[in-house]
């Protein structure tokens, strides 16, 4: 089992809903890519945060946003959900030190069902 | 095309086979290499990084070839347990952060 916690672990929305993700990093690891896996495919990056900033993104629209905390902890909200938004989402934790970044750990995920 | 491609599977081998999985990828700059495995409905976990003179870890052999921008996965002697989709993986380094590109998966199905 890896340090990396989401909650919640399942989740029904309405479309036109908001809903928001949460992520505990693992010990001593101070940054977190979120992921989206839609059903059959790979994951999709969606952004990293990096000392409470968004250090990166990857092509999702304005709606998904996110926070990161002093504790690393990190949050992942989806504005105006649509059904294309039901997946897993999955965030993953790492050390990023002197440019160079330690193996990811993900979470479980969060499994998102829009409907 | 798709930054990182693999075969499309599913692979149905009986136990004690032997399988191979191919991923080919797009970025000649690319410098960091993966093959990760992900149970149904859960994360994904790294089996193995995989480097250009090639290497092994009991059973799994992965292989690099820059040239050809193709990677390879090879599971000796499969096991029931072994059932899983494997995902190849390459980190991308570009625009001042690092983020793994994904490829859809193959799943393996081993039966006794």
């Amino acid at each position: 089992e890896t340090g990396v916690t989401q909650s919640p672990t399942h989740l029904i929305k309405t479309r036109g809903q908001q809903v928001t993700l949460r992520c505990s990093s693992q010990s001593g690891h101070n940054t977190v890519s979120w992921y989206q896996q839609a059903l059959g495919q790979g994951p999709q990056f969606i952004f990293q945060y990096y000392r409470e900033e968004e250090n990166g993104r990857g092509n999702f629209p304005p709606r998904f946003s996110g926070l990161q905390f002093p504790n690393y902890s990190s949050e992942l909200n989806v504005n105006a959900l649509e059904l294309d938004d039901s997946a897993l989402y999955l965030c993953a934790s790492s050390l990023l030190f002197g440019g160079a970044d330690t193996e990811a750990f993900f979470g479980q995920g969060t499994r998102l069902t829009v409907v | 095309r798709k930054e990182v491609e693999q075969d499309p599977g599913p692979f149905n081998v009986p136990e004690g086979a032997t399988v191979a999985f191919n991923c080919t990828y797009s970025n000649s700059a690319s410098q960091s290499f993966f093959w990760y495995r992900q149970d149904c409905r859960k994360e994904p976990k790294l089996l193995m990084s995989v480097y250009s003179s090639g290497n092994e870890d009991g059973r799994f052999t992965a292989q690099l070839n820059r040239a050809s921008q193709y990677i390879s996965l090879l599971i000796r002697d499969s096991k029931l347990s072994d059932s899983a989709t494997y995902l190849c993986v390459v980190k991308s380094e570009a625009g001042g952060y690092n983020k793994l590109i994904f490829g859809a998966g193959t799943r393996l199905a081993v039966h006794p």
